[in-house]
């Protein structure tokens, strides 16, 4: 069974700062995907950045960024210019391939933004 | 487009009561997901339909919670009767199965649940 690990249950940054949350997962597959997701306090979760497995190349979205490396099954989340509305606990998440496959997550890191 | 809508929002039971979250999916898609997320912990899941069939329940305690989607579309889940520690947030998610290598899952705001 796939697992994903954060090691990380609390992360701060100070507002314009960069930040790095750590994630690691383990699986017997060669293709799959990562996600991280963003769940801001009472509010529904949403998709930050995915990465597919197949691709070298790290995923980038506006000011986060991935860190993807395949053989140590590392997939960390670089947000860059921190803003208050980033504050949010973050979930790393794997997939298996087909279209249709639930998520696993790892427990998350409550990141908190320090005006 | 409309999200993913689940009702009620927060719910208070005592143990051994029976409790039941409504969940509406974005329209057209037709899978949907009901996670466990417990207080420090990631989402879980419960339950997957495809369409009004269930395609993964390994992880339902089959003995207290139930789930249907009748019609395909929205969804209900009941605990009965309900343990202390069922509390956690419930939450919904849906993804359209196209035959992409890839669909987004979408998420509703949950549901709350508090067992005393």
């Amino acid at each position: 069974a796939q697992t994903v690990t954060q090691s990380q249950p609390e992360m701060s940054v100070q507002e314009a700062e960069t930040v790095t949350l750590s994630c690691t997962y383990d699986t017997s597959e060669s293709d799959y995907y990562l996600f991280w997701y963003k769940q801001p306090p009472s509010r529904q979760m949403i998709l930050v950045i995915r990465q597919e497995a197949y691709k070298q190349q790290n995923a980038t979205e506006n000011r986060f960024s991935v860190n993807f490396q395949k053989a140590a099954k590392s997939f960390s989340l670089k947000i860059s210019d921190s803003q208050l509305g980033d504050a949010a606990m973050y979930f790393c998440a794997y997939r298996r391939p087909s279209g249709n496959t639930p998520l696993v997550f790892g427990k998350g890191t409550r990141l908190s933004v320090i005006a | 487009e409309a999200g993913v809508a689940q009702s009620p929002r927060y719910k208070i039971i005592e143990k051994r009561q029976s409790v039941a979250f409504w969940c509406n999916p974005i329209s057209g898609h037709a899978t949907l997901y009901w996670y466990q997320q417990i207080l420090g912990q990631g989402p879980k899941l419960l339950i997957q339909f495809q369409n009004n069939g269930v395609v993964d329940d390994s992880q339902l305690p089959k003995d207290r919670f139930s789930a249907e989607r009748l019609k395909g579309v929205d969804s209900t889940l009941k605990i009965q009767p309900a343990k202390l520690e069922d509390s956690a947030v419930y939450l919904c998610a849906s993804s359209l199965i196209g035959g992409r290598a890839f669909d987004e899952q979408f998420f509703g705001p949950g549901t709350r649940l508090t067992v005393l």
